[in-house]
């Protein structure tokens, strides 16, 4: 059984830039959310997508934005970035909307300069 | 506000120690209270959660204290070990589902040999 898988593991951005983060979610599980975890504090939750649709959002202006494709991998996209998005970003995947629990990626660590 | 507040920031334990971390919340909708185990470089590991129909929920060394009226609840962890070092994350949701997690702050845990 594979875990959620994330890719990059590091990036550096110019400040306005646009990025694109991968998750492969573990096999079976058809939801997937994000999490941006800044240094040294807890995951906020950026949004989840359930079946190629995004069923929830947290508080993030729509810059932050997302894909499902149907085999239920996933793209968390942000455009015009800030110094401040810089941050662990973390993939979670689960089946059932997280009702049997969630499995964490080990984060792509953006850095914009 | 959908807040959940965490205690202490860090904390230090003798090996075979008792390691307490508290955390607080306001919503009262809130129906699932799950703690994560972080270690550096890691996402967050699900390590045992509870329902407020329970007051108490033991797993191995892992306890979850739970006192609906206060809305507080906390994570013991008995003979602390070395290994046990890492960031340690309460979370909420709703809807028993285990959704949209809010996190704590996170509890940075030293366990010295």
């Amino acid at each position: 059984e594979t875990g959620v898988t994330q890719s990059p593991t590091h990036l550096i951005k110019t400040r306005g830039q646009q990025v694109t983060l991968r998750c492969s979610s573990q096999s079976g599980h058809n939801t997937v959310s994000w999490y941006q975890q800044a240094l040294g504090q807890g995951p906020q939750f950026i949004f989840q997508y359930y079946r190629e649709e995004e069923n929830g959002r947290g508080n993030f202006p729509p810059r932050f934005s997302g894909l499902q494709f149907p085999n239920y991998s996933s793209e968390l996209n942000v455009n015009a970035l800030e110094l401040d998005d810089s941050a662990l970003y973390l993939c979670a995947s689960s089946l059932g909307q997280g009702k049997f629990g969630y499995t964490f990626g080990s984060g792509t660590r953006l850095t914009v300069v | 506000q959908q807040q959940v507040k965490q205690s202490p920031q860090s904390l230090i334990v003798q090996k075979g120690g008792i390691s307490i971390i508290n955390c607080a919340y306001e919503n009262t909708a809130f129906d699932y209270f799950p703690w994560y185990q972080q270690f550096p470089g890691k996402g967050p590991a699900l390590l045992i959660a509870i329902r407020p129909d329970v007051s108490e929920k033991k797993e191995g060394r892992f306890t979850i204290s739970f006192n609906k009226s206060a809305k507080q609840f906390s994570l013991h962890i008995m003979d602390s070990q070395p290994g046990d070092s890492a960031t340690y994350f309460c979370a909420a949701s709703l809807n028993n589902a285990g959704n949209m997690l809010t996190f704590g702050g996170g509890t940075r845990l030293m366990v010295k040999p």
